[in-house]
């Protein structure tokens, strides 16, 4: 089946340096990558489509300058925290969908990256 | 507004036990997923309903589907420890490569 690859898994960083996280479409291409951030406890929350060779596409209250995204080819997207805060402390997921199989194969997410704020 | 709820939230079985939980969705997209969060771990793909009436079954679960009702369920047989953790619904909204909107997940916890 389809494979996400996320790294890294964990990172502790200083307020005010910036962090990249990077998914990877390992046996696909993928056009659209999504990124979700989930506090402890909570759901998952879609803050952009990551769509290859064009701008992602932020929701609505997610700071596009903090949080960049790039998907300069089709098997890979990251997302730069610039800046970074201990509020942006959170775990990042990506997820990804197959656009070469059927409904049937849904979406598959990267293992995650915990960023703790410092 | 586009919305998923879930319930129960938190969920407390005693090993052996059945239950249900439930997924209301609110668009016509009709196409649920559930998945399974373990503490501290992503998510674990578990089922993919496409169609009214799908139901799919994966040892002690079964995932079924209403979109007449725009309602998931998923049942959990017999429970036992392992199955302890979150489980997440989740909506496809936007098309072949539109984005999930996910419940605010089911914490289960299962106690001998």
């Amino acid at each position: 089946g389809a494979v996400v690859s996320q790294h890294p898994s964990r990172v502790i960083c200083k307020s005010g340096t910036s962090v990249k996280i990077e998914c990877r479409s390992l046996d696909f291409q993928a056009t659209t990558m999504f990124w979700y951030r989930q506090f402890p406890k909570q759901s998952l929350m879609l803050m952009a489509t990551s769509n290859e060779g064009s701008k992602a596409t932020y929701e609505q209250g997610v700071e596009k300058d903090k949080f960049l995204i790039n998907h300069a080819s089709l098997t890979l997207s990251t997302l730069t925290v610039t800046s970074a805060h201990p509020e942006d402390s959170s775990f990042y997921i990506c997820s990804a969908r197959d656009p070469g199989t059927g409904w049937d194969y849904g979406y598959t997410f990267g293992s995650g990256t915990r960023l703790t704020v410092v | 507004e586009l919305k998923v709820e879930q319930n129960p939230l938190f969920l407390s079985m005693q090993e052996g036990k059945n239950y249900t939980i439930y997924c209301n969705y609110s668009t016509t997209s009709d196409r649920l997923y559930w998945y399974r969060q373990d503490p501290g771990k992503s998510l674990e793909s578990l089922f993919v309903l496409l169609s009214n009436g799908a139901v799919k079954q994966e040892g002690r679960l079964m995932a079924s589907l209403d979109t007449k009702a725009r309602l998931s369920t998923l049942h959990i047989t017999a429970a036992v420890h392992d199955l302890s953790a979150t489980y997440f619904c989740a909506e496809s909204y936007g098309g072949s490569q539109g984005n999930l909107i996910f419940g605010k997940g089911t914490k289960l916890s299962v106690k001998p």
